[in-house]
């Protein structure tokens, strides 16, 4: 596609549930990132792939978040037993490694996850 | 460590002022990115502009221009002519580059309203 897609882009779920949030990339970019955005503050880093490779995922809050990207392209960010501190939104960023646009990160509209 | 500090949290101006985005950073490294994303009401970070920490030439695109000044770490936005299309959350973000991948650290924010 043409630019980073998200889905869903609304999740409410009940605390306890689990839930699966999915990232499309941009066709061709090698890195994917994960951030999450607390209402009114900044993105804060979650995890970064390269390819199907997990490089760095000092972000992730708990044991309770996991991600995965098994084939180098669609990445999907799970997190289990969510709880209220978790209500965020969920934003997937991707990157070319090489070229002019190397290391810029693209966007995708986010998930708003609300956990009640 | 690294940090972004965006002092100002909310400005509003008038259609057609110029309005300046004040970005502060801190890193160790002497090889770095710093960046500028635009949030509007959709969510979507849309990318701006990336500088090297090599380059220190002021950039002009349109009607923004950005100030970059290493002596005192700082990369501040200028809108000149603001108009109501301006309206959103600015955010300044720095990357190290040679850290993996290039994970960006956000500023909070700042939230410009342009009123007509």
């Amino acid at each position: 596609g043409a630019g980073v897609s998200q889905s869903p882009r609304y999740k409410v779920a009940k605390r306890g549930q689990d839930v699966a949030l999915r990232c499309d990339p941009i066709s061709g970019h090698v890195s994917l990132f994960w951030y999450q955005q607390a209402l009114g503050q900044g993105p804060e880093f979650l995890t970064y792939f390269q390819n199907e490779a997990q490089l760095d995922k000092s972000g992730l809050p708990s044991d309770r978040f996991f991600a995965e990207r098994p084939e180098g392209s669609v990445s999907t960010l799970k997190i289990q037993r969510t709880q209220q501190e978790d209500s965020a939104v969920y934003l997937c960023a991707s990157s070319p490694r090489t070229g002019l646009a190397k290391n810029i990160q693209y966007f995708g509209a986010g998930t708003r996850l609300s956990v009640l | 460590a690294q940090k972004v500090t965006q002092a100002q949290t909310e400005i509003s101006v008038v259609e057609k002022e110029d309005v300046t985005l004040d970005c502060v950073y801190e890193t160790r490294d002497t090889t770095y990115y710093l960046f500028w994303y635009k949030q509007p009401p959709s969510g979507e970070l849309v990318f701006l502009i990336r500088r090297n920490s090599f380059d220190e030439q002021n950039e002009i695109s349109g009607r923004y221009s950005w100030n970059f000044q290493k002596s005192t770490s700082s990369f501040n936005f200028t809108i000149t002519a603001s108009q109501v299309v301006d309206s959103a959350v600015y955010f300044c973000a720095l990357s190290e580059a040679y850290n993996q991948g290039g994970k960006l650290i956000f500023g909070q924010g700042t939230e410009l309203s342009v009123k007509p």
